[in-house]
């Protein structure tokens, strides 16, 4: 019972250096969601996705983006990391107005 | 534009006293609202959701919340609190896909 699964845990990237995290999904869910937690900002929602081949904008979008080639995977790229980007990030997966499953997060931190 | 805003960012509390924690929501549709918990270096994980029918939602932990269509208000509320409750607890709207959290709130529970 896999659940979602975010991929790396940690991380430590130099300005400018690019990256990928990935997310998976094993609950066949149509909705997808990219969050960054920083403290006092609760979660801001980066992109999200309402099913395979489709992404949208969130709050904070800016620096990042997204893909949904397959229905069970979320990516979200960091083209040119930045200081700003140093953040927790978490993925979310959901069938609709049901509960939303979190992956327990990817740590970043941009040097 | 949907948002949600936690009025207070830390609540202390000794255990077993009640605590109320206060979420209100602007929207200018029909949403349904959440109440998520974050324990440390953990994921979110649901403690209760409206979606419809009956004001007064129940959720695991004791907790509850009721939902205040005039006062768009969400609050969760609990009679008796453990050090176990000790953690961070975010309300969330879902207005039309999206999943739009507040800025949290941190529940101190003290022997």
């Amino acid at each position: 019972n896999a659940g979602v699964t975010q991929t790396p845990k940690f991380r430590v990237l130099k300005t400018g250096q690019s990256m990928t995290l990935l997310c998976a999904q094993d609950m066949n869910h149509e909705y997808m969601y990219w969050y960054r937690q920083d403290p006092g900002m609760g979660l801001r929602l980066i992109h999200y996705s309402v099913g395979e081949g489709t992404t949208a904008k969130g709050e904070v979008p800016d620096g990042y983006n997204v893909s949904r080639l397959k229905k069970q995977n979320f990516l979200l790229g960091l083209e040119s990391a930045a200081p700003s980007q140093t953040s927790v990030y978490f993925c979310a997966s959901t069938s609709g107005s049901t509960e939303a499953f979190f992956g327990q997060g990817t740590r970043l931190t941009v040097v | 534009a949907q948002s949600v805003t936690q009025l207070d960012s830390q609540v202390p509390v000794f255990e077993e006293a009640p605590v109320e924690l206060r979420c209100n929501y602007s929207s200018s549709v029909s949403v349904y609202l959440f109440w998520y918990v974050q324990y440390p270096n953990q994921g979110l994980q649901l403690l209760l959701k409206y979606l419809s029918g009956s004001t007064l939602v129940k959720g695991i932990n004791g907790f509850e919340a009721e939902f205040n269509k005039s006062q768009t208000s969400f609050h969760l509320r609990k009679p008796s609190v453990h050090i176990s409750d000790t953690a961070e607890y975010f309300c969330a709207v879902a207005p039309r896909n999206k999943l739009i959290f507040g800025t949290g709130t941190r529940l101190q529970v003290f022997p």
